[in-house]
């Protein structure tokens, strides 16, 4: 069974600093793989996606994702975090041979000023 | 350019009503998901539509929950007796044809309080 898991709850890091939010997923096929962002009392927008090609893809906002076929892995991260960055971050992965999209249950980003 | 359109944005009535939830997809996308948020179960899929014809709805909880789409530019999601676990905020998103690599775009939400 195809899944998305985001092991941590909360991430906290301080302003200027870099950051990673963590994303594993489990599918049985290729992957398509996205990232969303989520403010307050608003629905989730999209930030980036990987399809195929290179492993390191950039989105909006200056977050960029590195794909690791190896480890399953999909992580966000950007290299100088802001206050604006606080959200709740969520990974989705996309089976292409049976087509469900799964979300993850999201992680809650506070940067510290 | 218009994004995905909910309404209302807020709705709060007693358990036992009938309850309906609109959603106006971006102009164009021909794919419609209803989703669910609640901080216990996180964001549910619950019915998604192709080219205005469900394609799964798996994740529809109970009988009490159906949903149209009349044409490509409305659905409704409605829950028929409302109960107080039926709380949530309910999203709806759009995309071009869901076996596509296009990313969906999500309205703002409807939080549903049933008392």
């Amino acid at each position: 069974a195809q899944s998305v898991a985001q092991p941590e709850d909360q991430v906290n890091v301080a302003e200027g600093n870099p950051l990673t939010v963590k994303c594993t997923y489990s599918v049985s096929g290729n992957p398509y793989l996205f990232w969303y962002v989520q403010y307050p009392n608003r629905g989730l927008q999209f930030l980036l996606k990987y399809i195929t090609g290179d492993n390191l893809v950039k989105g909006s906002y200056g977050f960029e994702a590195e794909f690791n076929k190896s480890q399953t892995s999909f992580h966000l991260k950007k290299p100088s975090a802001l206050v604006s960055d606080s959200a709740l971050y969520f990974c989705a992965v996309r089976d292409m041979r049976d087509d469900k999209i799964i979300f993850g249950k999201g992680t809650r980003l506070h940067i510290l000023p | 350019d218009a994004g995905v359109i909910q309404s209302p944005r807020h709705e709060v009535t007693e358990m036992g009503q009938e309850v309906t939830l609109r959603c106006k997809p971006i102009s164009g996308h021909n794919s419609l998901f209803w989703y669910r948020q609640t901080m216990m179960r996180g964001l549910e899929l619950l019915i998604y539509f192709n080219n205005n014809v469900p394609i799964d709805d798996s994740g529809m909880p109970e009988d009490r929950f159906s949903a149209k789409m009349p044409n490509a530019s409305f659905s409704t999601l409605k829950i028929q007796p409302s109960e107080p676990r039926d709380s949530a905020v309910y999203f709806c998103a759009s995309s071009f044809i869901h076996g596509s690599n296009q990313p969906q775009h999500f309205g703002d939400g409807t939080r549903l309080s049933i008392l």
